[in-house]
């Protein structure tokens, strides 16, 4: 059973960088698959960040592309988010997930998910 | 980006009712299209993938439908561990990739 675990600070400065990490288990990320992180601002909707394959391929959300670095390390089969420049308007429930569905056809989904993490930006 | 919009934003139904939720594309996405149920605290849950394709382990109340720029989720009977938040979610590799719609919230009348 594929299990993913984030880590990190729940409580970053604003103007610093947000570092998260996905720990994923009964899975070998190398092995294939793209890797996700998604967010979720209190009671508000869901917010894809950003996804990085095995090999390192990255593809972020245009409108966050220019603060964010999603980061893999199959040695210790994780992914790691960095976000920079917080604002309070980060503050959100960052969830990491793993993409499935067709990679075929491109009919993309996120089928399995961590426990979520909040994170708050306050000084 | 391609923009998702779904209705209604909440509902209230019974035990037993028959729910319907509608999710709309901004532009075709062919049956690229996967629904969500959230509860309150935990992380979304996959129900249906390619527009009409029932997760494993997802009980067959469950079903989905459309293609193209119009979508439905369906709860024939909704039963209690049914009330719950759901989203519509789609992909596009030229058009931003990854969105999800606002949400639809069910709650008990």
């Amino acid at each position: 059973q594929v299990q993913l675990q984030e880590s990190g600070p729940g409580l970053v400065k604003p103007s610093e960088t947000l570092s998260l990490t996905c720990a994923v288990s009964g899975y070998s990320i190398s092995s294939g698959y793209y890797w996700g992180w998604i967010r979720q601002p209190p009671g508000k909707g869901l917010e894809w960040i950003g996804s990085i394959y095995h090999s390192g391929s990255t593809y972020y959300n245009p409108s966050l592309k220019s603060r964010v670095t999603i980061s893999v390390d199959t040695s210790k089969n994780q992914f790691s988010l960095k976000l920079s420049s917080v604002t309070a308007a980060d503050t959100a429930v960052y969830y990491c997930a793993r993409v499935g569905g067709d990679y075929g056809s491109g009919s993309y989904n996120f089928d399995y998910w961590g426990q979520g993490t909040l994170v708050t930006v306050s000084s | 980006a391609i923009q998702l919009t779904q209705s209604p934003s909440s509902l209230s139904a019974s035990v037993g009712d028959r729910v319907t939720i509608t999710c709309r594309a901004s532009q075709g996405i062919s049956s690229a299209l996967a629904w969500y149920q959230q509860k309150p605290g935990k992380a979304p849950k996959l129900l249906i993938y390619d527009a009409s394709s029932l997760e494993s382990g997802v009980p067959s109340r469950f079903s989905g439908s459309g293609s193209g720029t119009d979508f439905t989720l369906t709860i024939s009977s909704l039963q209690p561990e049914d009330f719950a938040t759901y989203y519509c979610q789609q992909f596009n590799n030229y058009l931003g990739g990854f969105t999800f719609g606002p949400g639809t919230k069910v709650d008990i009348k």
